[in-house]
Parts: structure tokens; sequence; C-alpha cells
């Protein structure tokens, strides 16, 4: 089993649409959460940080933490073409005084007008 | 204009040749780190770097090589010991690592797609 499992999609979805992207994850010892949105041939650029279970909102997106089902989502409110792209959920481990980001597979996103 | 630059964003390798992917911050950050990224597949670790003069293997080492002689630079050696080199490869940097917190994320490059002819 993956330490962190998303589904690859594709996801498509008209313009205007709330999207719900979604990760769950294995290891109860998990702290930290990220969203990272990766546009084609670029690098992942950051969404979303959160730390404690619950919701955190920025603009149109909102991360939500639920650490008792080991489950994270990110919702797209008023979705725009602008959006389509692949979204990575990732989480982190501390191990051996390093702190190690394991990533999910990424869910490709696809917004038309 | 800080940020992570990676050079080239194309690269080409022959059979049997090491090539030498570039990477440059300039956000002062302490760590630095690099990923392979193939389809379908998450960010993968190949080598980090907490600090100059130190690096740790990843967790997937192998027909790679690195260098850390300076805070602002973290260049990959794809050597010819790694015989699937084809892939998208990130590097990224973090103000430290080991902490809690907002210190350790990770911001990237552009990145540098590998290919073999």
């Amino acid at each position: 089993q993956k330490e962190v499992e998303q589904d690859p999609g594709p996801l498509s979805v008209p313009e205007g649409a709330i999207v719900s992207l979604n990760c769950t994850y294995s290891n109860s010892a998990f702290q930290y959460f990220m969203w990272y949105r990766q546009y084609s041939r670029k690098g992942p650029e950051l969404l979303m940080y959160t730390y404690s279970s619950g919701n955190k909102e920025d603009g149109r997106f909102t991360a939500q933490v639920d650490k008792s089902s080991k489950y994270i989502s990110l919702f797209i409110r008023d979705s725009q073409p602008s959006d389509s792209a692949t979204y990575l959920c990732a989480t982190n481990l501390l191990s051996g005084g390093y702190n190690k980001l394991i990533f999910g597979a990424g869910t490709r996103l696809a917004v038309h007008p | 204009d800080g940020g992570i630059t990676q050079s080239p964003k194309y690269l080409f390798r022959k059979e049997g040749q090491n090539v030498t992917l570039s990477c440059e911050q300039n956000l002062n950050h302490d760590a630095m780190y690099w990923y392979r990224q193939d389809p379908g597949q998450g960010l993968r670790l190949i080598y980090y770097s907490q600090i100059v003069n130190d690096f740790q293997k990843g967790d997937i080492a192998e027909g790679y090589s690195v260098s850390r002689e300076k805070k602002e630079s973290f260049p990959l050696t794809v050597t010819s010991a790694q015989k699937n080199p084809t892939a998208f490869y990130l590097c990224a940097s973090s103000i430290g690592t080991g902490l809690a917190g907002r210190r350790n994320i990770q911001y990237f490059g552009a990145g540098t797609r590998l290919s073999v002819l």
C-alpha cells in the first residue's frame, strides 16, 4: 500500500463547478499536509499548507484535513479554465532529523469553458 | 526576484554518457532536494542536502550523484549507471529541514526534462 493514495483522474468539469480532490494516507504520524498545483511541464507550486484537522480557506480554495479518517481534501469553488492542472497532495514524516515529504501521484484536472 | 532556477529545460543523453543538471537558488535556503517525476507516479526523492558540504541519499539514489559546494547550488549528475534516466527532474529548496512548521515547506524549480537519444 502506498503511503499516500490519490486518484489520478483525469477529472473533467465545466467552468464554475465545485471541484473536490482527495487523498488518503496510511501513517497517523504524518503531521503537515500540503496541496501543490503543477501546470504541464512546470514545477509544482504550493497552494495550501495545513497542520491541524479542520478547514483552511484561501480565496476559492479550501483544504480540509480529517486526521481520524486519514483523509485530506482540496475544494475549488467557481472553477476556472486556468485551474486546469495536476494537483498533488503531500504530507511529511519526521525521520532521522529530516522532514521527508511524501507525495501522492497527482490528480489531473481539466476545467472546460 | 527570488526563486529556483533549473537548467537546461530539456536535455538529451547518449548511451554511456554522464549529464549534469543545474539547480541554483537565491532564497538563502539551507536545504535543497532533487526529485524525479515519472508519469502516473508521485515525486520520488533522489538526494537531499541539509547544509553545504553535506548530502544524503533519498529513496532512488542509485545511478545519480550530487555535490553541495555552495549554499545556492546543488547540481545533479545522471551517470551512465542509471539505466532508465528518461524523466522530469525537479529541484526544490526549503529554509530548513528537521524542524516543525513552515520552515520545511519546499519550493520547486521549473524542472528539467531528460530524454535518452
